[in-house]
């Protein structure tokens, strides 16, 4: 059963705070994905990465960064933290690109 | 780039009934289409995908349809039960191409099935 293991259920960080969010899977799966998700507008596709070392910009980009150094960790990073960044953010990892995701627990993030 | 439209944003039903609900797409060279559940407090979870070769597919009491013509599809569960509640997601990707797989979401859907 693949595992999708985001580091942070919750998080409270301050405005103007460099933040992480840790996402790791554990089955060799090629592509990862960053998504927010809000009340109301589904899930959002922040970045996402078909393999090491790359990644694409998706729906909504800005003021976040990705890293994808290793194959199981793709890392978010929020290069400074905003109110309108407080969210849901979800992590998933698929197989291949006609193959469902496997989603993380989600981090709930609070910038205050 | 593609967007994915949901309805209803909510539904009701009783216990026993069908539910319905249905997502438009606006790409037509999207060719995967899953469905996703989200229960109170955790992951979405899928519970069904079709691709585009095939009209129909079927699971136990859940089902999908796709018409590529209108470019709609739509999920269909029946004789619901109260642990159906949930929030429920549609979403589309193109699978070949160089879009890696990314899928746009739907809005989603919380149904409730009321005992």
């Amino acid at each position: 059963d693949v595992k999708v293991t985001q580091s942070s259920r919750y998080l409270v960080k301050r405005t103007g705070e460099k933040v992480f969010l840790e996402c790791v899977q554990d089955m060799d799966h090629e592509n990862m994905f960053w998504y927010r998700q809000d009340p109301g507008l589904g899930l959002r596709l922040i970045y996402f990465s078909y393999d090491v070392k790359m990644k694409e910009k998706g729906d909504i980009p800005e003021g976040y960064s990705v890293s994808r150094e290793k194959k199981e960790r793709f890392s978010l990073i929020l290069e400074s933290a905003s109110t309108n960044q407080t969210s849901m953010y979800l992590c998933a990892s698929s197989l291949r690109a006609d193959y469902g995701y496997t989603f993380g627990s989600g981090t709930r993030l609070t910038v205050v | 780039g593609e967007n994915v439209e949901q309805h209803p944003s909510t539904l009701s039903v009783q216990e026993g009934d069908s539910a319905v609900i249905k997502c438009t797409y606006s790409d037509s060279a999207s060719n995967y289409f899953p469905w996703y559940k989200q229960e109170l407090g955790k992951r979405p979870q899928l519970i069904i995908d079709i691709r585009s070769n095939v009209g129909e597919k079927k699971d136990q009491r859940i089902a999908v349809t796709l018409n590529k013509t209108a470019k709609h599809f739509s999920l269909h569960i029946t004789e619901t039960q109260p642990e159906d509640s949930a929030v429920y997601f549609c979403a589309a990707s193109d699978a070949g191409g160089t879009s890696y797989g990314k899928l746009t979401f739907g809005q989603g859907t919380i149904l409730t099935v009321h005992p």
